[in-house]
């Protein structure tokens, strides 16, 4: 699995965008980027994935760079709610199984 | 609606005793995982399961045992010989397990402490 590189933790004010980094240098052509996060003592929550487009949902965009090696979450309009664990994950094939490894994330606090 | 179910929330073990985590989904999935949290750490793939009857060694899985006697149950053992277990443990599912673009369900998870 290619291997992915958060700062471990960030602040946000209330109401202000949220831009959460990912590095992933190591990817491959058919790895897709997703992003989770985790609210303590929680399961994960799937936020979003991309392959190489830039991609946009009701929770987050997600921008992938060109050469694929990076990648940033954005929360347009962060509120308290959103202070949690947020996992940029690369999935890939091994075998006949893809599987999802998970590194120690980005711990976002929004304040007000 | 549609999820996946763990059971017990929070789980207490003596020393030398096994205990079965519960994970029951009903979203029609073939894919099944466990991971295992640490404080402050990232998951850890225990086992994990791609069709009944079958499964496969994770990244940590010694001290653990698996079965999948039916498509929409993955229960999970911590033996006596696991002798960290103290930790919280996250079941999973996806639509098959084998394709890059699959979302990764996730159930609530369970807590378990060593008295």
């Amino acid at each position: 699995d290619a291997k992915t590189t958060q700062p471990p933790s960030m602040d946000c004010a209330e109401g202000r965008a949220a831009n959460l980094p990912c590095n992933h240098s190591t990817i491959s052509g058919n790895e897709y980027v997703y992003w989770y996060r985790q609210i303590h003592s929680q399961g994960p929550q799937y936020i979003i994935h991309g392959l190489k487009n830039n991609e946009t949902n009701e929770m987050a965009s997600l921008i992938i760079t060109e050469d694929r090696k990076s990648s940033t979450l954005i929360l347009p309009h962060a509120t308290l709610r959103d202070t949690a664990v947020y996992y940029c994950i690369v999935r890939s094939n091994t075998g006949t199984a893809s599987k999802l490894t998970f590194g120690t994330g980005t711990r976002l606090q929004v304040t007000l | 609606d549609g999820g996946i179910t763990q059971s017990p929330k929070y789980l207490f073990r003596k020393e030398g005793q096994n205990v079965t985590l519960s994970c029951e989904q009903n979203l029609n999935h073939d894919a099944m995982y466990w991971y295992r949290q640490d404080p402050g750490q990232g998951l850890r793939l225990i086992y994990y399961s791609q069709i009944v009857n079958d499964f496969q060694k994770g990244d940590i899985a010694e001290g653990y045992s698996v079965s999948r006697e039916k498509k929409e149950s993955f229960p999970l053992t911590v033996t006596s010989a696991q002798k960290n277990p103290t930790a919280f443990y996250l079941c999973a599912s996806t639509t098959t397990g084998r394709a890059t673009n699959e979302k990764l369900f996730f159930g609530s998870g369970t807590q378990l402490s060593v008295l």
